[in-house]
């Protein structure tokens, strides 16, 4: 059972675009993290948010955590081809190591 | 940040025999590694948390005896995929966390591209 669900699935958008991908979940979480991973590599560390309601940024991404601990966004802002990958968001219920992954949002930013 | 390793990144193996990949942590000491697994164009699924000196401790539906891991040294864990069929390939990555603290982050290692044939 995916516990986290993440939408859209895919995202195909140009240079320059905004976007928004969406995780959700019924459950609630002690901590949530977003990834993003490259084709035969492991998932590398984007950010972590704790509290309900915060909001991290990091350059042209901002993360946010629902203010119940059951959802987040992660918004970039002017995608460049570089931000294409696999973006995946997981929630830990305890500590930050065990995670349950969510179900991936694939994006390709095309020049 | 802290850095761990996999060995081999891509190992091909006939049906029917077995396959070690071992997750290293090379900077730091680990007492719990976690084992995932992914599919083609799919998320990562848990199976298992192995620990040091220990039995690992598998997830539902993953079956213990085909997917053993052992979790000798702060540093070194493995998995052995025995008797692999063509539905084993997959994916597999491991993490690990230093000692210090429950709130640490997990690192990943690169993953093992594992195919059956």
């Amino acid at each position: 059972t995916q516990l986290l669900e993440q939408s859209p699935q895919f995202l195909s958008i140009q240079e320059g675009e905004n976007l928004t991908v969406y995780c959700n979940s019924s459950s609630v979480f002690s901590s949530l993290q977003w990834y993003r991973q490259e084709p035969g590599e492991g998932p590398v560390l984007l950010v972590t948010v704790v509290t309900g309601g915060e909001v991290k940024k990091l350059k042209r991404l901002t993360f946010q955590f629902g203010d119940a601990r059951k959802d987040s966004s992660l918004h970039i802002t002017a995608a460049q081809p570089g931000d294409t990958g696999l973006y995946l968001c997981a929630g830990s219920r305890g500590g930050f190591q065990k995670l349950v992954f969510g179900t991936g949002t694939r994006l390709l930013v095309s020049p | 940040g802290a850095v761990v390793s996999q060995h081999p990144s891509r190992v091909i193996c006939k049906s029917g025999t077995s396959v070690k990949i071992e997750c290293r942590s090379l900077d730091f000491q680990a007492t719990t590694m976690f084992w995932y697994r992914q599919f083609p164009k799919q998320s990562l699924m848990l199976m298992a948390t192995s620990n040091e000196g220990s039995k690992a401790t598998y997830e539902q539906g993953v079956e213990k005896d085909k997917f053993l891991i052992n979790h000798a040294s702060l540093t070194l864990s493995t998995l052995t995929v025995t008797s692999a069929h063509p539905e084993d390939s997959s994916f597999y990555i491991c993490s690990a966390s230093p000692l210090t603290g429950s709130n640490t982050e997990a690192f990943f290692g690169q993953g093992t591209r594992l195919t059956v044939v």
